[in-house]
């Protein structure tokens, strides 16, 4: 079966300009979770879609959106970027119970220039 | 709000040596605890978790993770260690009804050397 798959894996922008991440989840899986991973404040979570409806939300700003195709695949953008958004991004497939367990993709690598 | 909190950021040790990785989590609420692993790069993979039930819970790899409710921990072990363990270690913490979040500490970098 394959894995959550990210794309792109690279992407450098520049101060102001939107971005667009992408993932696939493992086949199966309805729900897809977002994190943010940092040196400073480490992997933060973003938001989750299941069954394309947000299912729940962390503690970021509303430049930060997300949504969920009929297929499960997941995009999340941000808007009006800035230097502190360069991050690891991941995103995270489940079959969509709390008890089920998440797969994570390698991330998306965003520099901020 | 929940929070986890790993104490070590960094953790030497010398090959099969015991180590102990140590997570502490609040919450106000049912928690469920789990430990994922994060090899130089590579994804986070699971390593173990702790839904209900018996609270010593064990990876296929030789890791062990005990739930203490009263001291809110779930300290990660491994009675000997491989060069191959070297990994960033991540206890979070899921509060169940709100979805699948996770709840993630800083990570703990384990360097195992010869």
């Amino acid at each position: 079966k394959a894995g959550v798959t990210q794309t792109p894996r690279y992407l450098i922008k520049t101060r102001g300009q939107q971005v667009t991440l992408s993932c696939s989840p493992i086949s199966g899986h309805r729900s897809v979770s977002w994190y943010q991973q940092t040196p400073g404040q480490g992997l933060q979570f973003l938001f989750e879609y299941f069954s394309e409806t947000q299912r729940n939300k962390g503690n970021f700003p509303g430049r930060f959106s997300g949504r969920q195709f009929s297929n499960s695949r997941s995009e999340m953008n941000v808007s009006t970027l800035e230097l502190g958004d360069s991050a690891l991004y991941l995103c995270a497939s489940s079959v969509g119970s709390w008890t089920d367990t998440q797969y994570f993709g390698p991330g998306t690598r965003l520099t901020v220039l | 709000a929940q929070s986890v909190t790993q104490l070590d950021s960094q953790v030497p040790v010398f090959e099969e040596a015991p180590v102990e990785l140590r997570c502490n989590y609040s919450s106000s609420v049912s928690v469920y605890l789990f430990w994922y692993v994060q090899y130089p790069n590579q994804g986070l993979q699971l390593l173990l978790k702790y839904l209900s039930g018996s609270t010593l819970v064990k990876s296929i790899n030789g890791f062990e993770a005990e739930f203490n409710k009263s001291q809110t921990s779930f300290h990660l072990r491994k009675p000997s260690v491989h060069i191959s363990d070297t990994a960033e270690y991540f206890c979070a913490v899921s509060e169940g009804q709100a979805g699948t979040a996770l709840i993630f500490g800083k990570g703990t970098t384990l360097s195992v050397s010869s």
